[in-house]
């Protein structure tokens, strides 16, 4: 079982620019959440998606937005890139038709806007 | 809505000695509670979970944690720490029948020789 995996594992983009970050879950998983964690702080939620539909929202512009594919695997866009939006962004996939609430995260990505 | 709070953002301890990460929540529900553990330039990795039943939870690399309900608290203790355990922890918490857990600040631990 490959667990969580998300790619790219680093960008780089310049300010203004648009971003997708991907997200695998983990196997038998069927729900993806997205989490923005600056440098020193504890994840922010960002965005659920279960059954290719966005469940729940964090407090987050709407230059952030997301789909979720058949196969369970998830897309974060960021558009108009801030510098402020350079942080470690975490993919966390859980089970929910078992109701099954452990997340289970990503490496992450790491994205700098300069 | 739930928050959580760490009370200490940075726990310094000795190889082998004994350590407790504090960690409160608020909420006006039942919650589940959850201990990650993030080694530098990694993701999250679950060490231990309250959902329900005994108060006190064994998880992972030797740690444990207890939920007080009265005094909505879930520390996590370890009896005797090693280097390797150096990393940042966080304390998270989710409402019952939620799939979205609020996190802590962290508390980064720091075990010296």
């Amino acid at each position: 079982d490959a667990g969580v995996t998300q790619s790219p594992t680093h960008l780089i983009k310049t300010r203004g620019q648009q971003v997708t970050l991907r997200c695998s879950p983990k196997s038998g998983h069927d729900t993806v959440s997205w989490y923005q964690q600056a440098l020193g702080q504890g994840p922010q939620f960002i965005f659920q998606y279960y059954e290719e539909e966005e469940r729940q929202r964090g407090n987050f512009p709407d230059r952030f937005s997301g789909h979720q594919f058949p196969n369970y695997s998830s897309e974060l866009n960021v558009n108009a890139l801030l510098l402020g939006d350079s942080a470690l962004y975490l993919c966390a996939s859980s089970d929910r038709r078992q109701g099954n609430t452990e997340a289970f995260f990503g490496q992450g990505t790491r994205l700098t806007v300069v | 809505a739930q928050s959580v709070t760490q009370l200490d953002s940075q726990v310094p301890v000795f190889e082998e000695a004994p350590v407790e990460l504090r960690c409160n929540y608020s909420s006006s529900v039942s919650v589940y509670l959850f201990w990650y553990v993030q080694y530098p330039n990694q993701g999250l990795q679950l060490l231990l979970k309250y959902l329900s039943g005994s108060t006190l939870v064994k998880g992972i690399n030797g740690f444990e944690a207890e939920f007080n309900k009265s005094q909505t608290s879930f520390h996590l203790r370890k009896p005797s720490v090693h280097i390797s355990d150096t990393a940042e922890y966080f304390c998270a918490v989710s409402e019952g029948g939620s799939y979205i857990p609020t996190f802590g600040r962290g508390t980064s631990l720091i075990v010296h020789p």
